[in-house]
């Protein structure tokens, strides 16, 4: 067990809804990164928080959105679904220091999306 | 072309084996190197990480770099049955903050 949970485990919805997910780090971890794992994409990187602020973007579409709250936990906020988005989304925590690195990332179970 | 390459498999070998990964990737920049383990159903865990070119062993662990060659390798020594997993390399960029993954191996080792 990481120490990192995110919620829900599991999420069906249907194409142009929206949903949102949540992860909660470890505790004292003040970075958070949220990934997407397809088949055909492989692990992707979507964006990085630390203490509240975006400090990292990667690959992440316009539908999709993050933010980090001062209690630390995070939200992907995904809109207008695809079938494409179908998808594991992982949360990963760590330290966060400031500069170097890099920092051991610790990831959560991921939730299922599945869009129909 | 993707950023890193990583062969998907499945590789399958007897207990006891040793097991050989590798990653190949394009961006010069790279500098902290890194190998995640995956069980089914689970998040990825680091395994290792290894910063700029060389060598590094942690137990049956093997983690070797070529920044010339932009070539990374995973040596997996007396492979356990319970070393069958997805093996996924990863790179940064020195203060980058993002992680470039490959597209995993998958490995199994057979009692």
């Amino acid at each position: 067990d990481s120490g990192v949970t995110q919620t829900p485990k599991h999420l069906i919805t249907a194409t142009g809804q929206r949903v949102t997910l949540r992860c909660s780090p470890r505790s004292g971890d003040l970075s958070v990164y949220w990934y997407q794992q397809s088949l055909d994409q492989g692990l992707q990187f979507l964006i990085q928080y630390y203490n509240g602020e975006e400090r990292a973007k990667g690959n992440i579409l316009e539908r999709f959105s993050a933010q980090q709250f001062p209690d630390l936990h995070s939200e992907l906020n995904l809109s207008s679904l695809e079938l494409g988005d179908s998808a594991l989304y992982f949360c990963a925590s760590s330290v966060g220091l400031l500069a170097g690195g890099p920092e051991e990332q610790y990831f959560g179970p991921g939730t299922r999306l599945t869009v129909t | 072309q993707k950023e890193v390459e990583q062969d998907p498999g499945p590789l399958s070998v007897p207990e006891g084996a040793i097991v050989s990964l590798n990653c190949t990737y394009s961006n010069s920049a790279f500098q902290y190197f890194m190998w995640y383990r995956q069980y089914s159903r689970k998040g990825p865990e680091l395994l290792m990480y290894t910063y700029s070119s060389g060598n590094k062993e942690d137990g049956r662990f093997t983690a070797q770099v070529d920044k010339s060659s932009k070539y990374i390798s995973l040596f997996i020594r007396d492979s356990q049955p319970s070393d069958s997993a997805t093996y996924l390399c990863a790179m940064e960029i020195t203060n980058d903050y993002k992680l470039s993954f490959g597209a995993g191996t998958t490995v199994t080792v057979r009692a």
